[in-house]
């Protein structure tokens, strides 16, 4: 599976878009890239997953580039129970496991 | 509901015991797995099952345990032989393992804490 990069913290007005990036360089065709966020003291939310084509949901939108090598998630309205750390991971389906590393702590301000 | 329950939500153990998580889900998943996340840290892999009576080991077994003589239940005993257990542990399911694009999806946690 490869290996994402994201920025550790992040903040963002409440209300505005929150555009939380993702970086896979090494991604192969068969990874899907998935995004899952954590409050604190709670399980893993999944959010939305995609392998090339932009997806959207009643959560979030997922943007891919055209080479696969980055991903944006957006939230198109951030609110302050979208206070959270995001996680972005990248997946193949002979993979046995999902890989989370430290994310993007998103801080949304009033 | 369906979903993935754990229980129970926090638990004090005293040094030399074993003890014992429970995870169940009514999603019909076939897989199931074990996580642990220290503060500030990602989630590290315990133990998963691919289907009933199978089970596999993690980045980081040592110390644990778990059976699965049942699809919906998955439950780990933490070991005296855990050096370091006091962390939260998450079970998780998905469809399966090999599923192309499949989703997992998680309980709520469980805190263990060694007293």
């Amino acid at each position: 599976d490869a290996k994402t990069t994201q920025p550790p913290s992040m903040d963002c007005a409440e209300g505005r878009a929150a555009n939380l990036p993702c970086n896979h360089s090494t991604i192969s065709g068969n990874e899907y890239v998935y995004w899952y966020r954590q409050i604190h003291s709670q399980g893993p939310q999944y959010i939305i997953h995609g392998l090339k084509n932009n997806e959207t949901n009643e959560m979030a939108s997922l943007i891919i580039t055209e080479d696969r090598k980055s991903s944006t998630l957006i939230l198109p309205h951030a609110t302050l129970r979208d206070t959270a750390v995001y996680y972005c991971i990248a997946r193949s389906n002979t993979g046995n496991q999902f890989y989370f590393g430290t994310g993007t702590s998103l801080t949304v301000i009033p | 509901d369906g979903g993935i329950t754990q229980s129970p939500k926090y638990l004090f153990r005293k040094e030399g015991q074993n003890v014992t998580l429970s995870c169940e889900q009514n999603l019909n998943h076939d897989a199931m797995y074990w996580y642990r996340q220290d503060p500030g840290q990602g989630l590290r892999l315990i133990y998963y099952s691919q289907i009933v009576n199978d089970f596999q080991k993690g980045d980081i077994a040592e110390g644990y345990s778990v059976s699965r003589e049942k699809k919906e239940s998955f439950p780990l005993t933490v070991t005296s032989a855990q050096k370091n257990p006091t962390a939260f542990y998450l079970c998780a399911s998905s469809i399966g393992t090999r599923v192309y694009g499949n989703t997992i999806y998680f309980g709520e946690g469980s805190w263990l804490t060694v007293v």
